[in-house]
C-alpha cells in the first residue's frame, strides 16, 4: 500500500505569513507525528496524535504552531507569522497504535524556507 | 527527555570495510531502534532490539544492546557506497521515541 505522504515537498515563504503543512499517514495507522529537522540536526518532537486521545503537543516550539489531525486521518501542521529560525525540514510519521516498540513510517518531508 | 547520543558525528570509510557506529542513553528504555535517512528526507527504519535482547541481526546489520553500559552499536559489514546516508538511534521509553542527532556515514568507492 501506500507509504506516508506529505505535501508540499517544498515551500518557500515570506516571514511573516501562515503556512500549512500536510501529512496523509498510512491507511490504519492511528498515530502520527510530526518532526521538525535543521540542517544538520536530529529530529526535533513537535506533536502526537493518537487515535482519539488528547494530542501531545509537548514539543511545539512556540504558540505559532499548531496542528489538527481531521477524521483520524490527514494531519495539517500549521505555522503562524513564520519566522527565518522556522526554516527546516518538516518530517511526519505514522505507526500502527503509537507504542514506542512500533516502527514508525516516515514521509518524504517538507522543506520549508522562510525568506 | 531521554535523547540517545551518537558517536562518532561523521564517519568516512572505504568501500568493502565495516562501520561501526555508537549510541549511548542515560536512563531505562524499552527498546532502541536504528534508522537511516538519504539526503534529509524521509526517515527509514533498519532494526529494533529490545531491552531483554543482546544481539540482532539483519541482512549486513548488526545491532548490540548493553544495558549494563546504557549503549548500543550498529555495524555495517562489507560497507557499500549506497550505504551512504545518515543513521539515527532512537530510545524507545516513557511511550516515546526520542531520535539522537544522528552519524554521518560516507562511503567511498
Amino acid at each position: 500500500g501506500a507509504g506516508v505522504s506529505q505535501s508540499p515537498s517544498n515551500k518557500v515563504t515570506e516571514k511573516g505569513k501562515d503556512v500549512e503543512l500536510r501529512c496523509d499517514p498510512i491507511s490504519g495507522h492511528t498515530a502520527l507525528y510530526w518532526y521538525r529537522q535543521s540542517l544538520g540536526q536530529g529530529l526535533e518532537f513537535l506533536i502526537y496524535f493518537q487515535g482519539n486521545s488528547a494530542p501531545d503537543k509537548s514539543g511545539l516550539p512556540s504558540d505559532r504552531f499548531s496542528a489538527e489531525r481531521t477524521g483520524g486521518s490527514v494531519s495539517t501542521l500549521t505555522i503562524q507569522r513564520t519566522q527565518q529560525e522556522d526554516s527546516a525540514v518538516y518530517l511526519c510519521a505514522s505507526s500502527f497504535q503509537g507504542y514506542e516498540t512500533e516502527t514508525q513510517y516516515f514521509g518524504p518531508g517538507t522543506r520549508l524556507l522562510v525568506l | 527527555s531521554q535523547q540517545g547520543e551518537e558517536d562518532p558525528q561523521a564517519l568516512s570509510i572505504q568501500e568493502g570495510e565495516n562501520a561501526t557506529m555508537n549510541c549511548s542513553y542515560k536512563t531505562s528504555i524499552n527498546n532502541l531502534q536504528w534508522y537511516r535517512q538519504n539526503s534529509g528526507r524521509g526517515l527509514v527504519h533498519l532494526i529494533l532490539i529490545r531491552s531483554n535482547e543482546r544481539e540482532k541481526h539483519s541482512g549486513r546489520l548488526r545491532v548490540t544492546l548493553d544495558t549494563s553500559k546504557k549503549s548500543s552499536s550498529l555495524l555495517i559489514t562489507a560497507s557499500r557506497a549506497a550505504d551512504t546516508a545518515s543513521y539515527f538511534c532512537a530510545i524507545g521509553a516513557n511511550s516515546k521515541l526520542t531520535f539522537g542527532k544522528g552519524i554521518t556515514l560516507s562511503v567511498r568507492p
